[in-house]
């Protein structure tokens, strides 16, 4: 594709359920990089893909929180029993390789937006 | 930890102004320094990428230099148009790619 693709672009959902959020790269990037973006928070880096692989899952805010990726593509970012301080923008980004590895931008996504009621 | 802030917060410029928007960081060891733009309700838009052995990258009316020993990067932008208006966040890459960003300068460019 053209760019870096996320669906839902908006998702409402009740304290208590669960959601998937889902991020398709750039067609040939290898890494994969989630964020969220909340009010008075700035961006926070969440986890990053190379290939399947997930090296470093410290960035993630709690247990709740899990995310794969499949194929080397499709990233999936799930939150079990959200919380109302789950409410965010959650973007993904990807890039042809690591950063430390080549130097190549991250190419964002325009995430998705998430509200708990 | 790594700390990224930029100033100012806001900005407000009359159309065809230079203009200076700063990033500072506090760990010096880092890979690279990017500079991004974001629209309202929309994702980031890769500006320019600085790699840690250069000291400025150009693109089009974008200018940004790096001098890493200060932890300090800056983004010059020239004849400024209401089209650049938005929020600039620039982000330092450190350690195994987790990008840290900036709180951003939000940029209004009016007639």
């Amino acid at each position: 594709g053209a760019g870096v693709s996320q669906s839902p672009s908006n998702k409402v959902t009740e304290k208590g359920k669960d959601v998937e959020l889902r991020c398709d790269p750039i067609s040939g990037h290898t890494a994969l990089y989630w964020y969220r973006q909340s009010l008075g928070q700035g961006l926070e880096f969440l986890i990053y893909f190379q290939g399947n692989s997930a090296p470093d899952k410290s960035g993630l805010p709690s247990d709740r929180f899990s995310a794969e990726r499949t194929g080397g593509s499709v990233s999936t970012l799930t939150i079990q029993r959200t919380q109302q301080e789950d409410s965010a923008v959650y973007l993904c980004a990807s890039s042809l390789a690591l950063i430390q590895d080549s130097n190549q931008p991250q190419h964002f996504g325009d995430g998705t937006r998430l509200s708990i009621l | 930890k790594q700390e990224v802030t930029q100033i100012p917060a806001a900005l407000s410029v009359p159309e065809g102004e230079n203009l200076v928007l700063n990033c500072s960081f506090t760990d010096s060891a880092i890979y690279n320094l990017q500079w991004f733009r974001q629209d309202p309700g929309k994702g980031l838009t890769s500006l320019l990428l600085i790699q840690s052995s250069q000291r400025e990258q150009t693109s089009g009316r974008l200018n940004a230099s790096l001098d890493k020993s200060s932890g300090r990067s800056t983004l010059y932008i020239a004849a400024s148009q209401p089209g650049d208006s938005a929020t600039y966040l620039c982000a330092v890459d450190g350690t195994a790619s987790k990008l840290t960003f900036g709180t951003g300068t939000r940029l209004q460019v009016t007639l």
